[in-house]
């Protein structure tokens, strides 16, 4: 079946480091990726997608590449702030009903 | 645009006792998916309405019921509350492109507590 691997956290990160959160895809054909992120007491929030493969969504400083060859969708920002901090799911989409997401990841920014 | 919106934030149940919860979608949007949030579990799918149809379902038991109403709203209910239910209960709502979902945009969620 289809299923999200994300990397375990808790990421602690000073402001302003690179973020690298890793993800990883099990899916038949070629599901639609997402990322979506949690912040304390919400609900999701979707931060950005890729429907095909090679394509980067982007969004907040935000970016991820949909790489078929590697089955992964790795989420990045260049410099990360204390806002940042959050819960970062990925996510797929196939078969077009519901998403299958990963274990989240969360994130916390340290000024 | 109104985001998605569920009723109640907050609840607070005793073992046994039945709930239901509520889900209205952005305008315009005809599918609304249930989600359950634990810390142990995380997101698991419960199920998704399309045009007042049960369209899939996921690996919870009887207990979870849920239907969609013509203007789209949807409600769920669980019965006979266990302590494990205690979870954020999402809801998520979408449009169709063909014959597929596009994103899903998630509402805050219901917060419910089996005492």
């Amino acid at each position: 079946g289809n299923s999200v691997t994300q990397m375990e956290g808790p990421v602690t990160l000073s402001e302003e480091a690179f973020l690298t959160i890793n993800c990883t895809y099990t899916a038949t054909g070629y599901p639609s990726l997402f990322w979506y992120v949690q912040y304390p007491g919400e609900g999701l929030q979707l931060l950005l997608k890729a429907t095909k493969a090679d394509d980067k969504g982007s969004n907040k400083g935000f970016e991820a590449t949909y790489r078929k060859e590697t089955t992964s969708f790795h989420l990045e920002k260049g410099s990360v702030q204390v806002s940042d901090s959050a819960v970062y799911f990925c996510a797929l989409i196939h078969s077009g009903y519901a998403l299958n997401f990963g274990k989240g990841t969360s994130l916390l920014v340290t000024p | 645009k109104a985001g998605v919106t569920q009723t109640p934030r907050y609840l607070i149940k005793t073992r046994g006792q039945q709930v239901t919860l509520s889900c209205s979608p952005i305008s315009g949007h005809r599918s609304v998916s249930w989600y359950q949030q634990t810390p142990g579990q995380g997101l698991q799918f419960l199920f998704e309405y399309f045009s007042e149809t049960q369209r899939n379902k996921g690996n919870f038991p009887g207990r979870f019921s849920g239907r969609q109403f013509s203007n789209s709203r949807s409600e769920m209910n669980v019965s006979t509350l266990e302590l494990g239910d205690s979870a954020l209960y999402l809801c998520a709502s979408s449009s169709i492109q063909g014959a597929v979902n596009t994103e899903a945009f998630f509402g805050q969620g219901t917060r419910l507590t089996v005492v």
